[in-house]
C-alpha cells in the first residue's frame, strides 16, 4: 500500500514567487492535514480536511496560503506571494478515521526555501 | 495555548546504552499524547498514551504517561546505530483534532 506522497519534495523559490505543494493521501483516508516546521521551531498545525471540506483551518498563518481539496483526493497548498519567513518543511498526514484511536500517516514533507 | 516541551534537546550514545527521553506538556483538555520517529523524511507512529501508569512496549521502546506531573518518558534500551533519529511528543485535545509538537529529541547512536 502507498504511503502518504508528498510532491516536489525539495522547492527553491524567490521571494515574491508562487508555490504549490502537492500532496496525495493514503487512499481511502477522509482526513488530510497539513503542517509545517519552521527552521529552529516546533511541527505546527495549518488544517484540517475531511474528505473536501475544510473543518478547522486555524493554523493557517494568512491570506497568502490557498490550500483546496477538490473532489476529496490530493491537497493542494499554495503559496502566493512567498515571503522569507514561509521557508521550512511541509509536512502533509492522512488518516483513516477520527476519533480518540486515531492514527495519523505523515508523508515525507516538502522542504521549500524561499531565497 | 496548549504547550509540549521535550528534553534533552539532544543526545548522544553507545550502541547498548539505555537512554529516557522526556515531554512534558501543558494543555487544556487532554486527551492522548503520542510519540513519534523520525528518521529522514517523513514521522512514523510509535506510541499513543492515554492513561497514567499504563507501559505500552514495543521491542526496545516502551513509554508511560503520568497525567498527574502532565509528563511522558520514552525509554529505549540497548540501543543500536538503527534509533539515531529525531524523537517527537506531541499530544491532541479533546477541542479538535490537530496535534501540538514538542520541539524534538535528537538522538545519536554511535556504534
Amino acid at each position: 500500500e502507498a504511503g502518504v506522497t508528498q510532491f516536489p519534495s525539495h522547492s527553491v523559490i524567490e521571494k515574491g514567487q508562487t508555490v504549490t505543494l502537492r500532496c496525495d493521501p493514503i487512499s481511502g483516508h477522509d482526513n488530510l492535514y497539513w503542517y509545517r516546521r519552521v527552521m529552529g521551531k516546533e511541527i505546527k498545525f495549518l488544517l484540517h480536511f475531511v474528505k473536501e471540506s475544510k473543518q478547522d483551518e486555524s493554523g493557517m498563518p494568512n491570506n497568502r496560503f490557498l490550500a483546496e481539496r477538490t473532489g476529496g483526493t490530493y491537497s493542494t497548498l499554495k503559496v502566493q506571494p512567498a515571503e522569507l519567513e514561509d521557508s521550512g518543511v511541509y509536512f502533509c498526514a492522512s488518516s483513516q478515521v477520527q476519533g480518540p484511536n486515531e492514527k495519523l500517516f505523515f508523508g515525507s514533507g516538502t522542504q521549500l526555501s524561499v531565497l | 495555548e496548549d504547550k509540549v516541551v521535550q528534553s534533552p534537546l539532544s543526545l548522544v550514545v553507545h550502541e547498548g546504552d539505555t537512554v529516557t527521553l522526556n515531554c512534558s506538556y501543558e494543555v487544556t483538555n487532554f486527551r492522548s499524547l503520542l510519540w513519534y520517529k523520525q528518521e529522514k523524511k517523513a514521522p512514523t507512529f510509535l506510541f499513543m498514551l492515554t492513561s497514567s501508569g499504563i507501559e505500552k512496549k514495543s521491542g526496545r521502546l516502551s513509554s508511560i504517561l503520568d497525567k498527574k506531573e502532565l509528563f511522558s518518558i520514552l525509554n529505549i534500551t540497548a540501543t543500536q546505530t538503527g534509533d539515531s533519529a529525531v524523537y517527537l511528543c506531541a499530544e491532541k485535545n479533546n477541542a479538535g483534532n490537530m496535534l501540538t509538537f514538542g520541539g524534538g529529541t535528537r538522538l545519536m547512536v554511535k556504534p
